[in-house]
């Protein structure tokens, strides 16, 4: 199974909107409501923000929502703060042999 | 709040075998899946391998036989070991929790991350 394609970076002003894709195929992201995101500082673990496509943890911002539309899923950061600035990776479930694959990451910026 | 801590060797001789170990603590070991997940420098994420309590299995085709999961409830570890090691095998090697709410069936997202554990291949 190739890795999901996310754009390389992403950018936004404080307080603005931005949304990062995730682009699989239709035997992962199409085929399965099971997206992830995490959202992952230098130096640090990832951290789940989204799963099953928009469900956020306890604890997680509403700022953060999550998506999907065919084989594409996107991840909306509202009301841009600076802590937001990030690497946000994606995940899928990708069947019964695969299991899970990741997208490449994505850098968000916030100017 | 449960905590997750990596341990083994930050270096790895090429052809050598890497073993590392996941501690788990703040929660039981028990009713979940516990995953491996590394992270090449500068790279994305790779998923290993998961395990079950029960000793359940299952890993990566990239890694096919080199990998090994196992569990000891008993200490509340869950453990790796990957065979064959080469440069290109050099990353944070993370444990995880898996994430499985009720009702959800193809349990994919991981909630609870050690901090990572960097492993170097090298002569």
């Amino acid at each position: 199974q190739s890795a999901l394609t996310q754009p390389p970076s992403a950018s936004g002003s404080p307080g603005q909107s931005v949304t990062i894709s995730c682009t699989g195929t239709s035997s992962d992201v199409g085929a399965y409501n099971y997206v992830s995101w995490y959202q992952q500082h230098p130096g640090k673990a990832p951290k789940l923000m989204i799963y099953e496509v928009s469900q956020r943890p306890s604890g997680v911002p509403d700022r953060f929502a999550g998506s999907k539309s065919g084989n594409t899923a996107s991840l909306t950061v509202s009301g841009l703060q600076a802590e937001d600035e990030a690497d946000y990776y994606c995940s899928s479930f990708a069947g019964s042999n695969d299991f899970v694959i990741f997208g490449g990451g994505t850098k968000l910026t916030v100017l | 709040q449960v905590q997750l801590q990596e341990s083994g060797p930050g270096l790895v001789e090429p052809s050598e075998t890497l073993s590392l170990t996941c501690s788990v603590s703040g929660g039981s070991i028990n009713n979940y899946y516990w995953s491996w997940i590394r992270q090449s420098p500068g790279k994305g994420l790779e998923w290993i391998g998961f395990i079950h309590f029960t000793g359940r299995t299952k890993y990566s085709p990239s890694l096919g036989s080199r990998v090994t999961i196992s569990v000891d409830t008993s200490k509340n570890q869950f453990s790796l070991t990957l065979n064959s090691m080469t440069a290109a095998d050099t990353a944070v090697y993370y444990c995880a929790r898996v994430l499985c709410p009720s009702g959800s069936y193809y349990c994919s997202a991981f909630d609870y991350w050690g901090q990572g554990s960097l492993v170097t291949v090298s002569s």
